[in-house]
């Protein structure tokens, strides 16, 4: 079974600083791996996405996320923070071609912005 | 733009007291989702549909939790009687494909349950 791990709970940068989240996953195969983000008291809304092909991604937001198969990441990355990024981000990963297959997410990342 | 549209967005109750969550999924959307999120977690799959069929409710507990989508588009999740354990925010989500190959998934504002 896959499985998703955020190692951060809670990251402050400064307004205008870059930005890395951490993802690691777990599964046998090449998985299909999500970054989404949760504004306080709103539902999921998808950042970007990686299924197969170039392992450097970009999202909305510009937002941009890698993966790398050697160290099962898949950290997500900003440039330049802006103080509306301040939410929380969950990576998701998800397997299986059928209709049971699902997407399992991690427990998130707060992250607080900095004036 | 479509959006998914839940309801009650509140909900406060008391334990044993039956309590029910309504979903409406973008148009067209074959897949539905119930996730249950509690306060600093990530969300955790209860139940998928296609279309009006189950395909996976292993993680629902289902001595007190049901879900139906009766006619393949809306769907309802019932509490019955809830705990407190069960406090928590439910997000419905709905994509258009079958399997996560689909790509995004389209949440729902959620439905915040307080067991009291």
């Amino acid at each position: 079974a896959q499985s998703v791990t955020q190692p951060d709970i809670h990251i402050t940068v400064s307004e205008g600083a870059s930005l890395e989240l951490r993802c690691n996953y777990s599964y046998g195969a090449t998985p299909y791996l999500f970054w989404y983000v949760q504004s306080p008291g709103q539902g999921l809304q998808l950042l970007l996405k990686y299924f197969s092909g170039d392992t450097l991604v970009q999202g909305i937001k510009g937002f941009e996320a890698e993966f790398k198969r050697s160290q099962s990441s898949f950290n997500l990355r900003k440039p330049s923070v802006h103080w509306s990024d301040a939410a929380e981000y969950f990576c998701a990963v998800g397997a299986g071609y059928s209709s049971a297959s699902k997407i399992i997410f991690g427990s998130g990342t707060r992250l607080s912005i900095r004036p | 733009e479509a959006e998914v549209a839940q309801s009650p967005r509140y909900k406060i109750t008391e334990k044993s007291q039956a309590v029910a969550f309504w979903c409406d999924p973008i148009s067209g959307h074959a897949t539905l989702y119930w996730y249950r999120q509690i306060l600093g977690q990530g969300p955790e799959l209860l139940v998928q549909f296609q279309d009006e069929s189950v395909v996976d409710d292993s993680q629902l507990p289902k001595d007190r939790f049901s879900a139906e989508r009766l006619k393949g588009v809306d769907s309802t999740l019932k509490i019955q009687p809830a705990e407190l354990g069960d406090s928590a925010m439910y997000l419905c989500a709905s994509s258009a494909g079958t399997g996560v190959n689909t790509g995004e998934l389209f949440f729902g504002e959620g439905s915040r349950l307080t067991v009291l």
